[in-house]
């Protein structure tokens, strides 16, 4: 079955402390992809990033990056330089190949607070 | 362009009540869903759809109706309200590959 988990529950740090999230998933497909998404305050889900099984390079946006490993089934998240505004739920998500590439399953999600 | 659209956003229903959350999209989008979101449990798929007159269930259907007239709306009804149901309620949707699914602000329904 598939399956995503989030161990960390909720991490704090102060501004400008690097902050790592972590993702482990399970899935039986060798074609998959797994996405984050920020949910700030207010609610709504943001989209940071989708990667397909493919593609093991690591990707960086900004002060965002993003570490794919497929021989730990892992795909975690780093915040470099954190700012008070990154405090906000992340989500991790796990989607499988084909006709069920629209079916997201979440992980619990991790609650991020950053302190001045 | 307004992505995907969720009404309403706030609501609160008495058990047993009856009301359709609605959903629509100007994307184009084939696929459509809706997901509930449960403290500490992340996102559950409720019901999906492939298409116009396509639908399907998901993980946590019970007490949920959908149903797919037009490419644009996709309203998730609940029949007979329970405390249970009290959730927050999102909409998405994508195109046939999944590359980026959109969703929509979210509802918040409250069961009393």
């Amino acid at each position: 079955a598939q399956k995503v988990t989030q161990a960390q529950t909720e991490i704090s740090v102060v501004e400008k402390e690097d902050v790592t999230l972590d993702c482990v998933y399970e899935t039986r497909d060798t074609t998959y992809y797994l996405f984050w998404y920020k949910q700030p305050p207010s609610g709504e889900l943001v989209f940071l990033i989708r990667r397909n099984s493919f593609d093991e390079q690591n990707e960086i946006s900004g002060r965002y990056s993003w570490n794919f490993q497929k021989s730990t089934s892992s795909f975690n998240f780093t915040i470099t330089a954190s700012q008070v505004v990154d405090s906000a739920v992340y989500f991790c998500a796990l989607t499988e190949g084909g006709d069920s590439s629209y079916k997201l399953i979440f992980g619990s999600g991790t609650r991020l607070l950053v302190r001045p | 362009n307004a992505g995907v659209t969720q009404t309403p956003k706030f609501q609160v229903l008495k058990t047993g009540q009856s009301m359709t959350l609605q959903c629509a999209q100007d994307m184009n989008h084939e696929y459509m869903s809706w997901y509930r979101q449960d403290p500490g449990m992340g996102l559950r798929l409720i019901h999906y759809s492939v298409g116009a007159g396509i639908t399907d269930q998901g993980e946590v259907p019970n007490g949920y109706n959908v149903s797919r007239s037009t490419t644009e709306d996709f309203p998730l009804r609940l029949l007979s309200a329970a405390p249970s149901q009290t959730s927050v309620y999102f909409c998405a949707s994508s195109y046939r590959d999944g590359n980026t699914i959109y969703f929509g602000e979210g509802s918040w329904l409250t069961v009393v």
